[in-house]
């Protein structure tokens, strides 16, 4: 247990279909991304909230659409996704960064998202 | 853009063996290298991590090495066990900022 809790665990969605993504910390950590690890490929940074306020949109579509209503819970919101999009989407938190030290990030389980 | 490279993509060794994982990295910047483990079903988990200003850290049977100079670090595991099989992520990353750039993975295969 990582004290990253991400739900649910699976989830399968049609092209038209909306749906959510959670995850919750435990940990006091401030600072919140999202990532998706598709098979074969490096873990792809998708989103990072730090603070509650988004500091990184890496270039992704805006069929996915994350919120972050306080520090220790993450959205991610999906719609009209494509097959391409079928992964694992990694939630991960950290203490934060400052000009000294990087922090260890803590991953959750992941949710397996299937786009039919 | 900046990259990580990984190699080898799978690892199969016999138990008691040691086992090297070697990732490359092109961002100059970098100064903090962690390495993830993660196994089936579950989220990767940190193992253990090195900052530039060290040449190699220890933890019982697992180890990392790293030169600089030629942006190669290194993640070593001796007396491998079953249960050391999972997929193997290095990642290079920047003091002061929260971007790790993650390689594509190790498989690692431990067999009894």
């Amino acid at each position: 247990e990582t004290g990253v809790t991400q739900t649910p665990r699976h989830l399968v969605m049609g092209m038209t279909n909306k749906k959510s993504l959670k995850c919750e910390q435990h940990l006091g950590h401030n600072a919140m991304y999202w990532y998706k690890q598709s098979a074969k490929k490096p873990l792809e940074l998708m989103f990072v909230y730090n603070f509650k306020e988004q500091t990184e949109n890496n270039s992704v579509p805006s069929r996915f659409s994350p919120e972050c209503p306080n520090s220790s819970h993450l959205f991610l919101h999906l719609h009209t996704l494509q097959p391409e999009d079928s992964a694992l989407y990694l939630c991960a938190s950290s203490q934060g960064w400052d000009s000294y030290m990087n922090t260890e990030a803590f991953f959750g389980q992941g949710t397996r998202l299937t786009v039919v | 853009g900046e990259n990580v490279e990984q190699h080898p993509s799978t690892l199969s060794v016999q138990e008691g063996d040691s086992a090297v994982i070697k990732c490359t990295y092109s961002d100059s910047a970098s100064n903090y290298f962690p390495w993830y483990k993660q196994e089936l079903g579950k989220g990767p988990q940190l193992i253990i991590d090195i900052r530039s200003n060290v040449g190699e850290k220890k933890d019982q049977r697992i180890a990392v090495t790293l030169n600089k100079t030629a942006k190669h670090f290194s993640l070593h595991i001796t007396e491998t066990q079953p249960e050391d099989s999972a997929v193997y992520f290095c990642a290079a990353g920047v003091s002061g900022t929260y971007k790790y750039i993650f390689g594509t993975g190790t498989r690692l295969k431990v067999l009894a």
